[in-house]
């Protein structure tokens, strides 16, 4: 049981540069969530589904997007990297009890 | 909007003081209330929860009682170690909200020997 799988650790991007972030999850947690981390502002919601097939936007949805094609997965894409989207990344998966289960989180450098 | 304000750290403390961690909120409807803790490097785990009126959470010597007539959800410890040292973030869910969870902003905690 792995909880909730985060790849990858680290990346490096160029401005306008493509990437996505992969989330898994092995807990059958329908609900999963996408946050940023960024110094003195806590954690912000990216995006999040209630899921498989159900998506919505958070409170910074700007220059990402997600799918939810199964329960396990719900990768991040950052559809053309800006020094903004420098950050901690976390993707979550609720419980049937309301707390989060969080992944290790993935420190992304735009430069 | 719901939202969570919590002590600004950063918070210094020798071992085996006691701990305080200020966390009061705003809300529309009666949320559940969280602490969750993040040591350096790693991501956020769950410390404790409440999820209704004066319920107590707690968990490795941690407490919080939610107080909603003064929309607070204080953390506390009675004798801190140095591996207490990390960053506590409080936070908030409303199932009218979706479940989205609405976090502090964090205070930092750093025990010394």
């Amino acid at each position: 049981n792995a909880g909730v799988t985060q790849t990858p650790k680290f990346q490096v991007l160029k401005t306008g540069q493509s990437m996505t972030l992969q989330c898994a999850q092995d807990m059958n947690h329908e609900y999963m969530s996408w946050y940023r981390q960024d110094p003195g502002m806590g954690l912000r919601l990216i995006h999040y589904s209630v899921g498989a097939g159900i998506t919505d936007q958070g409170e910074v949805p700007n220059g990402y997007n997600v799918s939810r094609s199964t329960t396990e997965d719900f990768p991040l894409r950052l559809l053309s990297a800006a020094p903004s989207q420098t950050s901690v990344y976390f993707c979550a998966s609720m419980t049937r009890n309301y707390g989060y289960t969080f992944g290790s989180g993935t420190r992304l450098t735009v430069v | 909007g719901d939202s969570v304000t919590q002590m600004e750290g950063p918070v210094t403390l020798s071992e085996e003081a006691f701990l305080t961690i200020n966390c009061t909120y705003t809300a529309t409807g009666y949320p559940s209330l969280f602490w969750y803790v993040q040591y350096p490097g790693e991501g956020l785990q769950l410390l404790l929860k409440a999820t209704k009126a004066d319920d107590k959470g707690s968990n490795k010597g941690f407490e919080a009682t939610y107080r909603k007539e003064t929309t607070s959800f204080h953390l506390e410890k009675g004798s801190v170690q140095v591996s207490d040292s990390a960053v506590y973030f409080c936070a908030l869910i409303l199932r009218s909200n979706d479940y989205k969870l609405s976090f502090g902003a964090g205070t930092t905690v750093t025990v010394r020997a």
